[in-house]
C-alpha cells in the first residue's frame, strides 16, 4: 500500500521569505501523481500543485514550486515570496493506479510579519 | 470556473439517524469521490465511484455507509445509522483532466456533528 509522510507538522515563515514544506512516499507503481493541496481555516481544499511522475522537470505555478525526487521518493513544496494568505495546512498527496487519493497528516504552515 | 458544489454545509445529526449528504461533481467528469477528516486529522479516502458503480472503497466505508447517483448530477452520501465517531468533514471530490494531468477538485465540505 502506499504511504505518505509529511515529517513536519508544523512550519514558520516570514513574510517575503522563502520555505520549503517536505514530503516523501512510498510506491511500487511507475507511474503516478503527485499532489499538494492547501487548506485553509475554512477546511475548503484547494489544489495548490501538480507533479506527473514521469516528468522529470518539477513543476511550477507561480510562487509555489516542487523539488521532486523519484528515486528518492521525495516531493517537496517551495513556497517563494509567502504571504499572510499562505498561511495554512498544506497536504501532500499521491494518486496511482486506484485513483484514490492518499494524505499525508499535513503540515500546519505559520506566515509571520 | 466549474466546480464541486455540496449541500448542506453543516449538519447536526443524534446518534443513530440517518444522514444524506449530497454533492454535484463538475460537469464533465466521470469519476466521484468520499473523503472525510475527523477535526485535526488527515484526510481519509472513503469511496470511489465510476460508472455507475463502487470502484473502489476503504474499511473505513461499511456497512452503515452508501453512495448514489440517482440523477445525471447529483452524488450522495448516506450514512444510515450515525455514529459520534462519524462526526467528521466529508469532502467530495470529482476527477478530470486538466492540462493532461487528471486531477482530483474538492467541493468545500459538509461538516458532520453526531451528538
Amino acid at each position: 500500500a502506499q504511504t505518505v509522510t509529511q515529517s513536519q507538522p508544523e512550519m514558520s515563515v516570514q513574510e517575503a521569505e522563502t520555505v520549503t514544506l517536505s514530503c516523501t512516499y512510498d510506491t511500487s507503481e511507475s507511474d503516478y501523481y503527485l499532489f499538494w493541496y492547501k487548506q485553509p481555516p475554512s477546511r475548503q481544499m484547494i489544489l495548490v500543485i501538480r507533479q506527473e511522475a514521469y516528468k522529470q522537470q518539477n513543476a511550477t505555478e507561480n510562487r509555489f514550486s516542487v523539488n521532486f525526487q523519484k528515486a528518492a521518493k521525495s516531493f517537496s513544496l517551495k513556497i517563494s515570496d509567502s504571504q499572510l494568505g499562505d498561511a495554512a495546512m498544506y497536504f501532500c498527496a499521491y494518486t496511482g493506479t486506484a485513483s484514490k487519493l492518499t494524505f499525508g497528516t499535513g503540515t500546519r504552515l505559520q506566515v509571520t510579519l | 470556473e466549474p466546480e464541486v458544489t455540496q449541500t448542506p454545509s453543516h449538519q447536526v445529526t443524534q446518534m443513530g439517524q440517518e444522514v444524506i449528504l449530497r454533492c454535484v461533481p463538475i460537469s464533465n467528469h466521470l469519476y466521484f469521490y468520499w473523503y472525510r477528516q475527523i477535526l485535526g486529522q488527515k484526510v481519509e479516502f472513503l469511496v470511489s465511484f465510476y460508472n455507475n458503480e463502487i470502484s473502489e472503497k476503504s474499511e473505513i466505508f461499511d456497512d452503515q455507509f452508501s453512495v448514489e447517483r440517482p440523477d445525471g448530477s447529483n452524488f450522495t452520501l448516506k450514512i444510515r445509522s450515525t455514529k459520534l465517531e462519524d462526526s467528521a468533514m466529508y469532502f467530495c471530490a470529482s476527477r478530470g483532466t486538466s492540462g493532461g494531468q487528471e486531477t482530483q477538485y474538492f467541493g468545500p465540505g459538509t461538516r458532520l456533528l453526531v451528538l
